[in-house]
């Protein structure tokens, strides 16, 4: 039962680097999420994808872009990182208006 | 700024004693749901409660919803140690599939 698996667990990256956070749900769920986590703000949306082939911002999507792959995965990029971006990265999916399952989160680290 | 905000911030009780939080949201729903999140994981669904019910009980939680005020509390009884937790308010707006977080409640359980 492996639900929601995003990887890598853990990222350090410098100033500027670009990487993508990959999301894979086995659950055959139509919707996707991208969120940020940081002390004190919850979670914050950045993008999500309501079903294959569509995608749309969240709070907070700038300095980010998404892709929604096919009907299981849904990346998240960063094409030049910052400061401002080390945070705690969760995915979610989720079946029309039903509970989300979450996965285990990316620790990203930007010096 | 977040759909959903968690009232109060943090709270600590003695195990046995019940556990009572608040959810205030801007915008109209279709459901709202509460999740918890233990230190360094994912999120976890607890219950949803949809638009047109007023309470709903999954166990030791209790959840209401005043649609009237976009608010909704949630209670814990008899809290236990395993309790300590984050616990977050989720909103799935009207005619949309966005899920919003607000910034959660701290609960900590005194042995």
């Amino acid at each position: 039962n492996a639900g929601v698996t995003q990887t890598p667990k853990f990222q350090v990256l410098k100033t500027g680097q670009s990487m993508t956070l990959q999301c894979a749900q086995d659950m055959n769920h139509n919707s996707m999420y991208w969120y940020r986590q940081d002390p004190g703000m919850g979670l914050r949306l950045i993008y999500y994808s309501a079903s294959e082939g569509t995608t749309d911002k969240g709070e907070v999507p700038n300095g980010y872009n998404v892709s929604r792959l096919n009907k299981r995965e849904f990346s998240l990029r960063l094409e030049s990182a910052a400061p401002s971006q080390t945070s705690v990265y969760f995915c979610a999916s989720r079946s029309g208006g039903t509970k989300a399952f979450f996965g285990q989160g990316t620790r990203l680290t930007v010096v | 700024s977040q759909q959903g905000e968690e009232d109060p911030q943090a709270l600590s009780i003695q195990e046995g004693e019940n556990a009572t939080m608040n959810c205030s949201y801007k915008t109209s729903i279709n459901n709202l749901q509460w999740y918890r999140q233990n230190s360094g994981r994912g999120l976890v669904h607890l219950i949803l409660i949809r638009s047109n019910e007023r309470e709903k009980h999954s166990g030791r939680l209790r959840v209401t919803l005043d649609t009237s005020k976009k608010s909704s509390s949630l209670l814990i009884t008899a809290s236990r140690a395993a309790d300590t937790a984050s616990y977050f308010c989720a909103t799935d707006e009207m005619n949309d599939y966005k899920l919003s977080f607000g910034a959660g409640t701290t609960v900590t359980v005194r042995a």
